[in-house]
């Protein structure tokens, strides 16, 4: 069963510009977290959708948007980019949202502001 | 607040020798518990969990963690280390009855493992 994919694997943006980055969960996972990891902050919880509704959202700023799919695909958008926003951006899915569900990472997205 | 504490930034070891990695928890209830291995420029790796039962846990690559209700400690183990062990490692708390998203990271061990 192949894995969480992520594209890109790698991206290079300039100070206002937006960003879009995408997750396909594991076949027959139908929950998909986006975490950002960053070397100071570490890893922080962005947001969770599950069957194509946002279920939590952690503390970030409204530049931060997500969405689901009807096949669970799942999008982040970025707007406004600032230097900040450098980081590792994690997708993670599960098969549902309980409490005992284990999440499997993808590789993740490099994004570099500069 | 609930949290995580991993209270080593790095562990290093010899390979053959025994490695411990610490995990200590303040999360109300009785939590779920998690250990993930991050490789250079990959994501995280589910290694394994304790949902309930016995404290030994068992996981990939031979790795095992105690659950010790008492000190709220999670300690992720391997009897005899392999270079390839070197890497990043988080431990996760997640409190009960909450969604998969309410996962608590620690900050993350690196380990190293000298041949």
């Amino acid at each position: 069963k192949a894995g969480v994919t992520q594209t890109p694997r790698y991206l290079i943006k300039t100070r206002g510009q937006q960003v879009t980055l995408s997750c396909s969960p594991i076949s027959g996972h139908r929950s998909v977290s986006w975490y950002q990891q960053t070397p100071g902050q570490g890893l922080q919880f962005l947001f969770e959708y599950f069957s194509e509704t946002q279920r939590n959202k952690g503390n970030f700023p409204g530049r931060f948007s997500g969405r689901q799919f009807s096949n669970s695909r799942s999008e982040m958008n970025v707007s406004t980019l600032e230097l900040g926003d450098s980081a590792l951006y994690l997708c993670a899915s599960s098969l549902a949202t309980g409490d005992q569900e284990t999440q499997y990472f993808g590789p993740g997205t490099r994004l570099l502001v500069l | 607040a609930q949290s995580v504490a991993q209270p080593e930034d790095q562990v290093n070891v010899a390979e053959g020798n025994p490695l411990t990695v610490k995990c200590t928890y303040s999360v109300s209830g009785n939590p779920y518990l998690f250990w993930y291995v991050q490789y250079p420029n990959r994501g995280l790796q589910f290694l394994l969990k304790y949902i309930t039962g016995d404290n030994l846990v068992k996981g990939s690559y031979g790795f095992e963690a105690e659950f010790n209700k008492s000190q709220t400690s999670f300690h992720l183990k391997k009897p005899s280390a392999l270079v390839s062990d070197s890497a990043l490692y988080f431990c996760a708390v997640r409190p009960r009855y909450s969604s998969a998203s309410k996962i608590i990271f620690g900050s993350g061990t690196r380990l190293s493992i000298r041949p």
